[in-house]
């Protein structure tokens, strides 16, 4: 049971590339999101998705795009990396949507850190 | 504002003792409130949910408490081990507001099992 799947583990970008995260989950869960960590600021929500198709901002969505084609994908887009963007990203997924109500548990990738030159 | 406060930043005991971790919020309409240990390098892992109505719960080692009233938890580590090393992470979920997505988290406190 791989759980939620994230790619690359390590990536180093310049300035002004591009790139996208990937992020998989074989637990057929309808929620998945994408956060930052960076120290001393805890995770901070990037994107999220409620199911195939809908995406939605989170708290620091700016240079970040998302898609939802498949339930079980939901990549994480730099469209123009800057220092800023230096983090560690990790993808999660839960069974149920968190205002929902429900206690879902939210699982969490392994984290992709990025390092932007 | 939603916020989640946790306490201390940073803690450093000897393996088998007790410790005793701090969280408090103010996260309005509270739906639950969840644990997560993160080792480093690594991501977090949920050890507990609690709801508004559970007031203590365990996993092995690990005994959450919640105090709906007066907006606060705790995450006791009884006999600690060397593998308990890690930062540990409150996460509060309301049904609206917080994070965009209901959720909002703590920085986390960061634990040294010294044997």
């Amino acid at each position: 049971n791989a759980g939620v799947t994230q790619t690359p583990k390590f990536q180093v970008l310049k300035t002004g590339q591009s790139m996208t995260l990937q992020c998989a989950q074989d637990m057929n869960h309808e929620y998945m999101s994408w956060y930052r960590q960076d120290p001393g600021m805890g995770l901070r929500l990037i994107h999220y998705s409620v199911g195939a198709g809908i995406t939605d901002q989170g708290e620091v969505p700016n240079g970040y795009n998302v898609s939802r084609s498949t339930t079980e994908d939901f990549p994480l887009r730099l469209l123009s990396a800057a220092p800023s963007q230096t983090s560690v990203y990790f993808c999660a997924s839960s069974y149920s949507i968190p205002t929902s109500g429900g206690p879902g548990e939210l699982f969490f990738g392994e984290g992709s850190r990025l390092t932007v030159l | 504002k939603n916020q989640v406060e946790q306490s201390p930043q940073s803690l450093i005991i000897l393996e088998g003792k007790n410790c005793t971790l701090q969280c408090n919020y103010t996260v309005s309409p509270f739906s639950n409130l969840r644990w997560y240990k993160q080792d480093t390098g690594r991501g977090p892992v949920s050890l507990t949910i609690m709801t508004f109505s559970e007031n203590t719960k365990s996993n092995g080692r690990y005994t959450a408490t919640l105090d709906a009233d007066t907006k606060q938890s705790s995450l006791h580590i009884t006999a600690s081990q060397l593998s308990d090393s890690a930062s540990y992470i409150c996460v509060v979920s309301a049904y609206s507001g917080g994070g965009a997505d209901g959720l909002t988290f703590g920085k986390g406190t960061h634990l040294i099992i010294q044997p």
